[in-house]
């Protein structure tokens, strides 16, 4: 999966919790993404940041936040506030480099079950 | 914003026959589309892309193909195998959107069954 790590594969919580899903990447990629991905549809994107101590919010942000204090690093919460939570999650890296072409790399997600 | 189109939602193919995913895009500002293949459980993994610039790009049995003035891109499976089974993105991108970010836009997928 292109030195990206998601943890864990899968995750249970009950309803109410808040819980933070993983993503470490070892590509020196400055850009990170998170994505929530629904059954039979495409990636929405949540939250992406580009350097270190930057985040911006996605098309579905409302009921996550994110933070991004080590450019390896790019966990996602899961607020009690998210109102369908449960879905499959995916993490992804780029790099801002000029001249590369920004390729999306993915990690190999976290499904979350909360019931 | 981008909204990009894909079809068939399911496509299932003999072990050898070709198989062809269209999509279609709004953005005309948009200058990058990337295939990716997601199997079972996994993340996608990028499988080919193609950028404004050019019509046509090939990798082995993969190809795809770019109508800027349709908005429309395609992939062209050559040859298929049953490993070959797996769900298919595509996607686009503009240089940058509205809000400054080198986002990506999805289909919705195509569920490609290769029958041995």
């Amino acid at each position: 999966d292109g030195g990206i790590t998601q943890s864990p594969k899968y995750l249970f919580r009950k309803e109410g919790q808040n819980v933070t899903l993983s993503c470490e990447q070892n590509l020196n990629h400055d850009a990170m993404y998170w994505y929530r991905q629904d059954p039979g549809q495409g990636l929405r994107l949540i939250y992406y940041s580009q350097i270190v101590n930057d985040f911006q919010k996605g098309d579905i942000a409302e009921g996550y936040s994110v933070s991004r204090e080590k450019k390896e690093s790019f966990p996602l919460t899961v607020t009690s506030a998210q109102k369908n939570p449960t879905a499959f999650y995916l993490c992804a890296s780029s790099t801002r480099q000029a001249g590369n072409s920004y390729e999306q790399y993915f990690g190999p997600g976290t499904r979350l079950t909360v019931t | 914003g981008e909204n990009v189109e894909q079809h068939p939602s399911t496509l299932s193919v003999q072990e050898g026959d070709s198989a062809v995913i269209k999509c279609t895009y709004s953005d005309s500002a948009s200058n990058y589309f990337p295939w990716y293949k997601q199997e079972l459980g996994k993340g996608p993994q990028l499988i080919i892309d193609i950028r404004s610039n050019v019509g046509e790009k090939k990798d082995q049995r993969i190809a795809v193909t770019l109508n800027k003035t349709a908005k429309h891109f395609s992939l062209h499976i050559t040859e298929t195998q049953p490993e070959d089974s797996a769900v298919y993105f595509c996607a686009a991108r503009r240089r940058l959107d509205e809000a400054g970010r080198r986002a990506l836009t999805f289909g919705s997928g195509t569920r490609l069954q290769v029958q041995p």
